[in-house]
This record gives structure tokens, C-alpha cells and sequence, in this order.
């Protein structure tokens, strides 16, 4: 079974650029989560998708980041304009439909903003 | 979802048992726990969870303690490859789409 695919693996941006971040989940699966890993902490939750509806998104800065999952399967997270601050691993994970909290993760974009 | 105290750091010699604590004494009923690693570079990954009864799989056991207060994640025979950060998260699962919040984590060093 192919895992979360993700890219770019890395991403070096200057501040007030932007960067589009893509994920495609495990086939069949349902629930798409995009997760902010800042250097020594763990992983934060950005925004929850089921199928192509957002769940959750509290915790997006949505004057910069964007997300969107299209036809309830890949996704693209957008951050426009970039900060210094917004250099992170991003995460994509994915689950199957009423997940128990099992989730597969990808390898994660590290994103750097000079 | 209830919070969960872990140590920052903890270190196991190679194929002996790694015992991971876990404090969360503020779940509620419907909440389950689970356990995640991250490896250095990769996205975490899923290891285990339960909700009142005592887990194994071919990776680890999870102990839970009767008042669920509190949990031990259990490696039976370490080795250098489950040197990662381990992640207990409190969460009631289902019913929020598998939303799980991470803390800080154990950093396990496991050591020749």
C-alpha cells in the first residue's frame, strides 16, 4: 500500500514570497489533516478535511495560509505572503472515513524562509 | 481534549525494556489514548491505542492504569532503530475525526 505522498521534500523561500505545499493521502481515505512541525515541538494542527469539506480549521492564519482539497482527494496548503516564522516541516496526514485516530503521516516539506 | 504530562527525555540500553510513562489525569470517558514516534526526519508514526483495557501489537503494549489516570507504553526488546520522540495524546478519536494534538513527547535514546 503506497504511503502519503508529499512534495516538495524542501523549500527555501525569502520572507513576503509565497509556497504551495502538496499532498496525495492513502487511497480510500476519507480524513486529510495538514499539521505545522516548528523545530523542537510537536506537530500543531492547521486545518482538518473530510472528504473535500472543511472540519476544522481554527488554528489556520488565515490572512497568509490557505488549504483547499479538491475532489476529496489530493490537497495544496498555500502560504502567501511568507514570514520568517513560518519556517517548518508541514506535515500531511491522512485516515480512513470515522478514523479512530489511526493517521499516516508523509515525510513532511521543510520549509525555510530567509 | 485532556492534556498529557511526559518526561523530556529517557534512555534504554539496547534489548532491554523501554517503559514510557504517561500522566492524564484529566480524561473523560469517551477518550481514548494513543502513542505515536517520530523519527528524525520522517512524519510521526502510529504505534498503539486503548481506551480501558490493556493493548499489544507487534510493535509495543500499552498499559493503562484502572482509574485511567495514567499509561505505560511498553518496547519489549529496544533497539538503536527506536531511538525517536515518543508522543502520548489524549483524544476521543471517532467522534472528532481521529483529531489528535501533540505535545512535547519522550525523547527515547536507546543506547548500544
Amino acid at each position: 500500500e503506497a504511503g502519503v505522498a508529499q512534495s516538495p521534500r524542501y523549500k527555501i523561500i525569502e520572507k513576503r514570497q509565497s509556497v504551495a505545499f502538496w499532498c496525495n493521502p492513502i487511497s480510500g481515505h476519507a480524513t486529510l489533516y495538514w499539521y505545522q512541525q516548528i523545530l523542537g515541538q510537536g506537530p500543531k494542527l492547521l486545518i482538518q478535511f473530510q472528504n473535500n469539506g472543511v472540519v476544522d480549521d481554527s488554528q489556520l492564519p488565515k490572512d497568509r495560509f490557505s488549504a483547499e482539497r479538491l475532489k476529496g482527494v489530493d490537497s495544496t496548503l498555500k502560504i502567501q505572503p511568507a514570514k520568517l516564522e513560518d519556517s517548518a516541516v508541514y506535515l500531511c496526514a491522512s485516515g480512513k472515513r470515522q478514523s479512530t485516530g489511526e493517521l499516516f503521516f508523509g515525510e513532511g516539506s521543510r520549509l525555510t524562509v530567509l | 481534549d485532556a492534556k498529557t504530562t511526559q518526561p523530556p527525555s529517557m534512555d534504554c540500553a539496547e534489548g532491554r525494556a523501554a517503559n514510557l510513562p504517561c500522566n492524564h489525569s484529566t480524561i473523560s470517558g469517551n477518550e481514548y489514548v494513543y502513542w505515536y514516534r517520530q523519527i528524525h526526519s520522517q512524519g510521526p508514526q502510529y504505534i498503539i491505542h486503548g481506551l480501558k483495557n490493556n493493548e499489544t501489537n507487534e510493535m509495543a503494549s500499552l498499559i493503562i492504569t484502572e482509574d485511567r489516570k495514567s499509561s505505560t507504553l511498553i518496547l519489549p526488546h529496544a533497539t538503536l532503530r527506536d531511538t525517536a520522540v515518543y508522543y502520548c495524546i489524549v483524544s476521543s478519536g471517532g467522534t472528532s475525526y481521529g483529531k489528535l494534538t501533540f505535545g512535547q513527547g519522550t525523547i527515547l535514546t536507546v543506547h548500544p
